[in-house]
């Protein structure tokens, strides 16, 4: 079946620091790609998406690139704030377009 | 408000009670969304709803949970008999575009605290 698998956390960066979160995903087709994050208190909120192939999307100095051959959609920021401190979930829209979900990473960054 | 509202934030109750859990969606939006979501888990889908009819149930666990949305607005999630590992914060979302077009943007209510004792 369609999943999602994240790299685990905490992930604990330094401001400014770049940041990486690993997310590989396994489905039938062609599913869109999306990064949800939630921050201290907060609901979830989506972040950015791709929905094909090689697409990028981007938001607030994020962005994730959607890799068919290595079936991944890694988070990246170049330079990481305090604010950024979140819960970062990656997700896939299955054939049916219900939202798929990792279980989760989350990201602490220290002054 | 301008943004999907759960009542209540939380809810603690007793195994074997029935419980309600309410969602108002953000005005407009036709497309309407359960999930759960357990400590250190992302969210979990149980149903999907286009307008009043539940389109994709195939996430609720088993026969005590049920959800309606009568009138395509508000949906009520009834959990029958609860056991105490029903515990868990349950999410809604709702979405303007139809889930499959790939332009759906969900947009979550802050969840409802389930606690069974």
């Amino acid at each position: 079946g369609n999943s999602v698998t994240q790299m685990e956390g905490p992930v604990t960066l330094s401001e400014e620091a770049f940041l990486t979160i690993n997310c590989t995903y396994t489905a039938t087709g062609y599913p869109s790609l999306f990064w949800y994050v939630q921050y201290p208190g907060e609901g979830l909120q989506l972040l950015l998406k791709a929905t094909k192939a090689d697409d990028k999307g981007s938001n607030k100095g994020f962005e994730a690139t959607y890799r068919k051959e290595t079936t991944s959609f890694h988070l990246e920021k170049g330079s990481v704030q305090v604010s950024d401190s979140a819960v970062y979930f990656c997700a896939l829209s299955d054939q049916g377009g219900k939202l798929i979900f990792g279980q989760g990473t989350e990201l602490s960054v220290k002054p | 408000g301008a943004g999907v509202s759960q009542t209540p934030s939380n809810k603690v109750t007793e195994k074997g009670k029935y419980v309600e859990l309410r969602c108002d969606p953000i005005s407009g939006h036709t497309a309407l969304y359960w999930y759960r979501q357990s400590l250190g888990q992302g969210p979990e889908f149980l149903i999907y709803f286009q307008g009043t009819g539940a389109a994709d149930d195939s996430g609720l666990p088993n026969d005590r949970f049920f959800a309606v949305r009568p009138e395509g607005s508000v949906s009520t999630l009834k959990i029958q008999r609860t056991e105490r590992g029903d515990s868990a914060v349950y999410l809604c979302a709702s979405s303007f575009s139809p889930p499959g077009t790939g332009n759906e943007k969900l947009f979550f209510g802050s969840g409802t605290q389930l606690s069974v004792l």
